[in-house]
């Protein structure tokens, strides 16, 4: 399966704190995205990571690659309460395969 | 707003009923895809479109489909619903059949009683 998994399901940190969600998967991939869906609401694209890069960061957000491990991390630095959300990895496959395929996320709670 | 447009907001129907769901993609995006999540399934991937035509499809019901129109827009039809069709139905576009991260709207909650 291309779909990825996420760890920890759930995690609670306070304000200020860094967090860091782990993703892995089984398939070659063309890229790897992450994803923040407040409470019921539309999910929204954080970042791209595409197989031949191993690092980027986008303001707080610093995403790495692992191609060999079949894994990535999202750290969030000096989180805030407007972080809390669901975040999720979205696994795009190679060839002519542009669909993506979510895991089940991890529910981030940050406490003021 | 992120410039998908997904309509109703909120959809309670019977069993046995028949909804279209519609979503008008981000100005110049050409890919439509559809998504289904529930509490138990996670995100399921339903079907894309590209520019009008079918491009791939995941795990969609016989009793749904889906198309693209000449504008972009596109409809979900779920018929013969069943109390398990309950869930979010989300649209995202993205600008070309390639590489790029999604555009998501704010979905449809659809409830079958």
């Amino acid at each position: 399966s291309q779909q990825g998994e996420e760890d920890p399901q759930a995690l609670s940190i306070q304000e200020g704190e860094n967090a860091t969600m782990n993703c892995s998967y089984k398939t070659s991939i063309n890229n790897l995205q992450w994803y923040r869906q407040n409470s019921g609401r539309g999910l929204v694209h954080l970042i791209l990571i595409r197989s031949n890069e191993r690092e980027k960061h986008s303001g707080r957000l610093r995403v790495t690659l692992d191609t060999s491990k079949k894994s990535s991390s999202l750290l969030i630095t000096a989180s805030r309460a407007a972080d809390t959300a669901s975040y999720f990895c979205a696994i795009m496959g190679g060839g002519s395969n542009y669909k993506l395929t979510f895991g089940k996320g991890t529910l981030l709670t940050v406490n003021p | 707003d992120s410039g998908v447009t997904q309509t109703p907001k909120h959809l309670i129907t019977a069993t046995g009923q028949r909804v279209t769901l519609r979503c008008s993609p981000r100005s110049g995006d050409l890919s439509v895809y559809w998504y289904q999540q529930s509490l138990d399934q996670g995100l399921q991937f339903l079907i894309q479109y590209y520019n009008g035509e079918e491009r791939a499809k995941g795990n969609i019901l016989e009793r749904f489909s889906a198309q693209q129109f000449p504008d972009l827009h596109s409809e979900l039809n779920l018929s013969s619903l069943e109390l398990g069709d309950s869930a979010l139905y989300f649209c995202a576009s993205s600008p070309f059949d390639s590489y790029y991260g999604y555009t998501f709207g704010s979905g449809t909650r659809l409830t079958v009683v």
